[in-house]
């Protein structure tokens, strides 16, 4: 059973590009959460979501910032116009269902460089 | 809110002696707890999880917690380091009704030989 997928896994981007990144949760598992890791420091939450909807983004800023897990496909994280700020290591993490203390299991990350 | 703290940013032991890291939670409910490790440019595995079952809660690869609610504690230890226990460690919290984790600031474990 293959584990979280993320692409790509280095991003080099020039301020005011658009970043993708990429995320295939486990097999069998319909729920998708964002983390980002600042340089010497933990994760931090961004969103949750479940196919074609997004349940928390509580964590998301609130411009620039987008993600969605369509019905067919990978989760997608978009950063707008990126900034040297937005420089990190941005996590995946699925789970399989409906327990909301469930394990979730995180893919290797992208990390994103900003010049 | 919920928040966890990890005592210690850095942690150096000798290969072969015990290895405790050290984390506090504040929650108003009860909580679900886990340790992760990240080692470095990997991604987080998950080392083990407390959800209000048994108290001491036994780990991958030697590491176990034990959860004291009277000191809001969550301490992780090893009997005995390994080289290849050398990582980042974060202690995560999370709660009933809500998936978001909430990540410390993690602890980077060294051995030395």
């Amino acid at each position: 059973n293959a584990g979280v997928m993320q692409n790509p896994r280095h991003l080099v981007r020039r301020r005011g590009q658009e970043a993708r990144l990429r995320c295939s949760p486990m097999k069998g598992h319909s729920h998708v959460y964002w983390y980002r890791q600042l340089p010497e420091e933990g994760l931090k939450f961004m969103v949750y979501l479940q196919k074609e909807n997004i349940i928390d983004e509580s964590g998301m800023p609130k411009e620039r910032f987008s993600a969605e897990f369509p019905k067919e496909g990978p989760s997608i994280l978009r950063i707008q116009q990126v900034v040297r700020g937005d420089s990190a290591a941005y996590f995946c993490a699925s789970s399989p269902g409906d327990a909301t203390q469930e394990t979730q299991y995180f893919g290797p990350g992208t990390r994103l460089l900003v010049l | 809110a919920q928040s966890v703290t990890q005592l210690d940013s850095h942690v150096s032991v000798s290969e072969g002696t015990p290895v405790l890291l050290r984390c506090n939670y504040s929650s108003s409910y009860s909580p679900s707890l886990f340790w992760y490790v990240q080692h470095p440019n990997k991604g987080l595995q998950l080392l083990l999880k407390y959800t209000s079952a048994a108290t001491l809660v036994k780990g991958i690869n030697g590491f176990e917690a034990e959860f004291k609610k009277s000191e809001t504690s969550f301490h992780l230890t090893k009997p005995s380091a390994h080289m290849s226990d050398a990582a980042e460690y974060f202690c995560v919290v999370t709660y009933t009704g809500r998936r978001a984790l909430t990540f410390g600031s993690g602890t980077r474990l060294q051995v030395q030989p």
